[in-house]
């Protein structure tokens, strides 16, 4: 099993490009997670979806946008890139979460700069 | 204010030094603690999962305890493969829907 696993590892955009960030997970899990880790901050919750076809946002949605349109697959889509995104960007992905306490298990990440 | 608190923020031992990493939480409904490393440039890699106040669990050198309050998570005669970030996070249950709350990691540094 390849657990989970993210797309692309480095990015630089400048200021107003677009781009998708893309998580996959082979364990058959329903919640997934998109966070953003930040120097001297805890890992933070931009959006998370609850299962395939679903989405709700987090912590520190602004300026991003999600897709869940396959189970295993997880998009995470910034439509007009500013300086303030540029962060490292981790997703998960849980067995779920309503009904018992669940591991998160975790990507490589992302690291994305902004210019 | 759900909060998660991780101290020290940095500790360097010796090999062999045994130490203590804290974990203190203010949430309510606490559903589970759990501990994670997280090696430079790489994605957390989960440890272990708390459920109730005095539960432990360990694996190898490493030794994760419970209270009400808090967690410590001991390492026991560490080794430079053992240096990381470790970090803690609890799911706690808010205004009928569950949250994971992650403190800000301790940076552990073990000399040869």
């Amino acid at each position: 099993n390849a657990g989970v696993t993210q797309t692309p590892k480095f990015r630089v955009l400048k200021t107003g490009q677009s781009m998708t960030l893309l998580c996959a997970q082979d364990m058959n899990h329903e919640y997934m997670y998109w966070y953003r880790q930040d120097p001297g901050m805890g890992l933070r919750l931009i959006h998370y979806s609850v299962g395939e076809g679903t989405t709700a946002k987090g912590e520190v949605p602004d300026g991003y946008n999600v897709s869940r349109l396959k189970k295993q697959n997880f998009l995470l889509g910034l439509e007009s890139a500013a300086p303030s995104q540029t962060s490292v960007y981790f997703c998960a992905s849980s067995y779920s979460s309503q009904d018992r306490t669940d591991t998160q298990y975790f990507g490589p990440g992302t690291r994305l700069t902004v210019l | 204010e759900d909060q998660v608190t991780q101290s020290p923020e940095a500790l360097r031992l010796q090999e062999g030094e045994s130490s203590s990493l804290n974990c203190s939480y203010t949430v309510s409904g606490l559903r589970g603690l759990f501990w994670y490393r997280q090696d430079p440039g790489k994605g957390p890699e989960f440890l272990f999962t708390l459920y109730s106040a005095g539960e432990e669990k360990e694996k190898e050198r490493l030794k994760a305890t419970l209270t009400k309050k808090e967690s410590f998570l001991h390492i026991t005669a560490p080794k430079p493969e053992d240096s990381a970030t470790y970090l803690c996070a609890v799911q706690a249950a808010t205004s009928g829907t569950y949250k994971y709350i992650f403190g800000t990691g301790t940076r552990l540094k073990v000399l040869a």
